[in-house]
Formats: structure tokens, sequence, C-alpha cells
């Protein structure tokens, strides 16, 4: 099993909600990524996950608040967005120091903040 | 962090092989050079990595140059699959994390043409 699953698919969510996104993994991986992605533009790093453990914080507002309840499952979650957050969110996984094996990436939460 | 500069578009007859170069003047000794690419709307994927040797596996073909501060990913018979956006990415480890960083520049948009 290579992949890493997203969910949701799509996410509509008022400015005063709290939502929050899913990543799921079963390759034994330990680093996991949030990356955040906007229309045309490349994708950029938001934070990244090491033995569940919060390994990097691309100085991302508190607004959204990273989740790694085991080292399987990489939760985002979502209070008081603006509509410029509105984005494709993508998350990753890769072996981390273990192993310098490639990221896998999910296929992505679009996102629309309204 | 080492940058990496890539052209914004190229166009490639569809059978002929598509060279997409790469600058990576700054790159350190021991930073590995990734290329991944991604099709309109879904995640990134990975391509072939390398540190220093020429690397293939059965997507692409990876030509570093000797001084390392270039590289050219080789696709040697483009379908029109193979539209996409390309991203050239040099792979770092910040001090102190516990995991590896990939950091995404505006990459290369790669148009196939019948």
């Amino acid at each position: 099993d290579t992949e890493v699953t997203q969910t949701p698919k799509h996410l509509v969510m008022g400015m005063t909600n709290k939502k929050s996104l899913k990543c799921e993994q079963h390759m034994g991986h330990r680093a996991m990524y949030w990356y955040k992605q906007k229309a045309k533009k490349p994708p950029e790093l938001m934070f990244v996950y090491s033995y569940e453990k919060l390994s990097i914080n691309e100085s991302v507002p508190s607004r959204f608040s990273p989740e790694c309840p085991n080292s399987s499952l990489l939760n985002l979650h979502l209070h008081a967005l603006q509509p410029e957050d509105s984005a494709l969110y993508l998350c990753a996984s890769s072996q981390g120091l273990q192993g310098f094996g490639e990221a896998f990436f999910g296929q992505g939460t679009r996102l629309t903040v309204v | 962090d080492a940058k990496t500069t890539q052209p914004p578009s190229m166009d490639c007859a569809e059978g002929r092989a598509a060279n997409l170069p790469c600058n990576h003047s700054t790159i350190s000794g021991n930073e590995y050079v990734y290329w991944y690419r991604q099709i309109h709307s879904q995640g990134p994927q990975y391509i072939i990595h390398g540190l220093k040797n020429n690397e293939t596996n059965e997507m692409a073909s990876l030509i570093i140059t000797e001084d390392r501060k270039s590289s050219t990913l080789i696709l040697p018979h483009a379908t029109l699959r193979d539209t996409a956006v390309y991203y050239c990415i040099v792979r770092v480890l910040p001090p102190g994390a516990g995991s590896y960083q990939l950091t995404f520049g505006k990459g290369t948009k790669l148009s196939v043409i019948p």
C-alpha cells in the first residue's frame, strides 16, 4: 500500500466554523507533512511531524492547528479561517531519517472558506 | 537552503525526449536533488532523485553535472500524459529537525504537443 489518503476531498466552511482535515498512511513512514497550495502556485510547506512530534512549523497562523495522534494519522484542525485560506491542502509522508525514500503525496483536500 | 531555478514553461513533441533543466548552484555536498511532477489538480508525484551519479528508473533519467550545480531530467519518450508541472527540489535537513524538508520552487510547466 503506497497510498496517502486524505479526507474529505472537498470542504466548504464558514469563517466561524471548526473543521478538521485528515490524512492517513500505512507505509510505516515516520515523517508526515502538511502543504498548502494556492491556484497556479507551488505547494508551500506548513508543518512537518517526525515520530509524532512537531518538527517544523513554517510560521503558520494559529488558526491552523496540526495534530499527529499516531504514526499513521495526521490531522489539521481549522478554526476561524479567512477566505484567503481557500486552497488545496496536501498531506505527504516519507520514511524520515530512517531512510531517504521519496515522499508520497495524497490527492489533497480542496478547501473553500466562505 | 539550496534554491533551484527552472524555466517557467517548455513544449515537447509527443514521442520525443523532454529535457528539463534545473540550476541549483548553492547545493551542499550532502544534499540530494529530487524531481516531482504535478498533474493538474492532483498531488505531486515522485519521479527520481540523485546525489552525484546519473540515475535512471522506469519513468525518467537524471543527469547531474560533475560540479553538482545543475541537473537535467529526461523523459525519453514523452506522451500526452506527461503534461504536468515538474519541480526540481533540493532536499535539506534543517539543523535540529527530525526530518527532511522538501521546499518546492516554481517548477516548469511541460506541455506535450500531439
